[in-house]
């Protein structure tokens, strides 16, 4: 199985500050015939389920804040929220879709400082 | 954009049969391109994908480990959903419940299943 490593796990930004979540995986996601990383981003807020964020690593999903973006380097990816806003107080998640059994990371908390 | 909506009981006794059901809008069960998923949640396990069916010319599916013995995904091509059975249930697969769309997925509402006499 493939192993997804998050970090932090938690960590608390002030208003309009950048927030960076880290994830690792513990060997390649890379989807050949795509081109592409297979490694989504979630937020889940209590109470509901988690919302696609990020996909392929970077690109973003409809309606999504442009203030969210996704990076990668190798099996290092990050997602960045580049002005934190009150609304995004929640939980992250990644996801690896190269193969099955589909994995996730531990979670990262994100709070206000 | 797919729309999931799940049905089901929210409490089975332990040694019974949890019984889900995923009603899918804006795509089909059927697609060549999809793929169709039970999740569940827990405190003690985070996330964990149980398994998937999907349609390329034939049905298939994929199960995780550990429940490949007490699961069955099964699509209804003609009601357009898909259903989770997970027999013999005990205190441990009490979780929220999410049916899922696709390989970057997009979820159902949940379902929070308590395992209880």
């Amino acid at each position: 199985d493939i192993v997804m490593t998050q970090s932090p796990d938690s960590l608390a930004v002030s208003l309009g500050e950048r927030a960076t979540i880290n994830c690792k995986s513990s060997q390649s996601v890379f989807f050949t015939s795509h081109n592409k990383n297979s490694l989504a981003w979630y937020q889940q807020k209590p109470g509901q389920p988690p919302k696609l964020l990020i996909y392929g690593a970077s690109a973003r999903e409809s309606g999504v804040p442009d203030r969210f973006s996704g990076s990668e380097s190798g099996t290092d990816f990050t997602l960045t929220i580049s002005s934190l806003q009150a609304e995004d107080v929640a939980v992250y998640y990644c996801q690896q879709y190269h193969s099955v059994p589909l994995t996730f990371g531990g979670g990262t908390k994100v709070e206000i400082k | 954009q797919v729309h999931l909506q799940q049905s089901g009981p929210g409490l089975v006794k332990p040694s019974q049969t949890l019984l889900l059901t995923c009603a899918i809008s804006g795509d089909s069960v059927s697609s060549n391109s999809a793929a169709w998923n039970w999740i569940r949640q827990s405190p003690s396990r985070g996330l964990e994908w149980l398994g998937r069916t999907y349609y390329r010319s034939k049905w298939y599916n994929d199960y995780a480990v550990s429940v490949k013995s007490r699961i069955t995904i099964n699509p209804d091509t003609s009601k357009n959903q898909f259903s989770l059975q997970l027999n013999s249930v005990t205190p441990e697969d009490t979780a929220v419940y999410y049916c899922a769309g696709g390989f970057a997925l997009r979820w159902g509402q949940g379902t929070l299943v308590t395992v209880s006499s």
